[in-house]
């Protein structure tokens, strides 16, 4: 079974520095598709970035990218210039693309200092 | 577009009760469908899958007796929880997958649901 860990469960980072979140996972399936979601206050999920395990590029929106190792399962997310808003949970997620379902791990609650 | 609407947002209810929740996607069709639960200050736990006209499949641990789902149509998947009990309480969430946006699901805001 898939697994996905998180190992910080709170992180603080000054407004405009820079931070990085880290996942790393665990799967026997060579293809598949990894997520970083944002769930401000509201709970709504919002999908912050995409990677497919395929492509060795790693992905790229805005301030946020990831570091994407395949052979470690390592999926980290860097977001610069911290805003304000980017206060949230914070939960990275796994896809199979056997049977489409979503693992997430448990998720890292980030505070942004003004 | 690919917006997922649940209903209703929130709901308290009496202990013994059931309650439904309705997940639609709006603007396109779901060929599958995916509840999720979610308690304070935790991950989303997938509690079961449901694809238009058959039965949900299950996680491991997961009441289908207590928790039943219909997905009666492509755009709407239904998710009643049966005499409800305090520790059903929980914030549930629905997740929508078209099938033609193989890499992304589609979230509702979330019900949260609180039995007394």
């Amino acid at each position: 079974a898939q697994t996905v860990t998180q190992s910080q469960p709170e992180m603080s980072v000054q407004e405009a520095e820079t931070v990085t979140l880290s996942c790393t996972y665990d799967t026997s399936e060579s293809d598949y598709y990894l997520f970083w979601y944002k769930q401000p206050p509201s709970r709504q999920m919002i999908l912050v970035i995409r990677q497919e395990a395929y492509k060795q590029q790693n992905a790229t929106e805005n301030r946020f990218s990831v570091n994407f190792q395949k052979a470690a399962k390592s999926f980290s997310l860097k977001i610069s210039d911290s805003q304000l808003g980017d206060a949230a949970m914070y939960f990275c997620a796994y896809r199979s693309q056997r049977d489409d379902k979503i693992i997430f791990g448990k998720g890292t609650r980030l505070h942004i200092l003004p | 577009g690919a917006v997922v609407s649940q209903h209703p947002s929130w709901v308290i209810c009496k202990s013994g009760t059931s309650v439904k929740i309705e997940c639609r996607s709006l603007d396109f069709q779901a060929t599958t469908m995916f509840w999720y639960r979610q308690f304070p200050k935790q991950s989303l736990m997938l509690m079961a899958t449901s694809n238009e006209g058959s039965k949900a499949t299950y996680e491991q641990g997961v009441e289908k007796d207590k928790f039943l789902i219909n997905h009666a149509s492509l755009t709407l998947s239904t998710l009643t929880v049966t005499s409800a009990h305090p520790e059903d309480s929980s914030f549930y969430i629905c997740s929508a997958d078209s099938g033609r946006y193989k890499d992304e699901q589609f979230f509702g805001p979330g019900t949260r649901l609180t039995v007394l």
